[in-house]
């Protein structure tokens, strides 16, 4: 059962408009959470986070929110240019487990067109 | 700059056959983890460490093992291959606390036939 889903498998954007992800969880003990972006060939790399104290953190062109009564969140990239095109995975982390271990999501694909 | 390095980019073998997967951090991480990704599925956590001769079990430990003698160095063992080990694996490291960002290296494309 995942505990971290991502409902659209890909989203295609128009340079220059928002890009919106979503993310769902189902664990009520996750209280950290991530983006992470991956390019074809290449290893995941960090982007984003936001812990569970927070409702938002922004970073540039990159916002997170979080609604914890709902157990969702969101990244919105504005605006969204060719190089964001990539596969962004969201994770999340919870209280007390070993190490830094992050619960994935299956992914969102995103095509930015110019 | 962090780097983590993965042995082969692709490998392709034998059903049966025992594949050894290496990776190679070069930050004194004290963490170290493998996944594989598959499609629709995302990354999920095969074994970790968070510390030399110590591993943990993730999600998914069947038909896996590991070894990690070296702090920089953690493999990942395929005792006999299986075709349902197709995959892409992805090594990755961390500083020790719980919040610490996790570096991937590039992966590997395995495929067992």
């Amino acid at each position: 059962d995942q505990q971290v889903k991502q409902n659209s498998p890909s989203l295609s954007v128009q340079e220059g408009r928002i890009s919106i992800l979503n993310c769902d969880y189902t664990n009520s003990m996750f209280d950290y959470f991530l983006w992470y972006k991956k390019y074809p060939a290449e290893g995941p790399t960090f982007l984003i986070s936001i812990s569970s104290i927070k409702d938002k953190n922004e970073d540039g062109r990159f916002t997170v929110f979080l609604n914890k009564s709902a157990k969702h969140l969101s990244l919105h990239i504005v605006p969204s240019q060719p190089g964001d095109s990539a596969v962004y995975f969201c994770a999340a982390s919870r209280k007390g487990a070993a190490g830094n271990k992050l619960t994935f999501g299956g992914g969102t694909r995103v095509l930015v067109k110019p | 700059d962090v780097k983590v390095t993965q042995s082969s980019r692709y490998l392709v073998k034998r059903t049966g056959e025992k594949v050894f997967l290496e990776c190679v951090q070069d930050m004194d991480h004290e963490n170290m983890f493998w996944y594989r990704q598959d499609p629709g599925l995302g990354l999920r956590l095969i074994y970790f460490s968070y510390d030399v001769k110590m591993k943990e079990k993730g999600d998914i430990p069947e038909g896996y093992s590991v070894s990690r003698e070296k702090k920089e160095r953690f493999s990942l063992i395929l005792e006999s291959a299986s075709t349902n080990q197709t995959s892409m694996y992805l090594c990755a490291s961390s500083f020790g606390h719980r919040l610490d960002t996790q570096y991937f290296g590039p992966g590997t494309r395995l495929t067992v036939l």
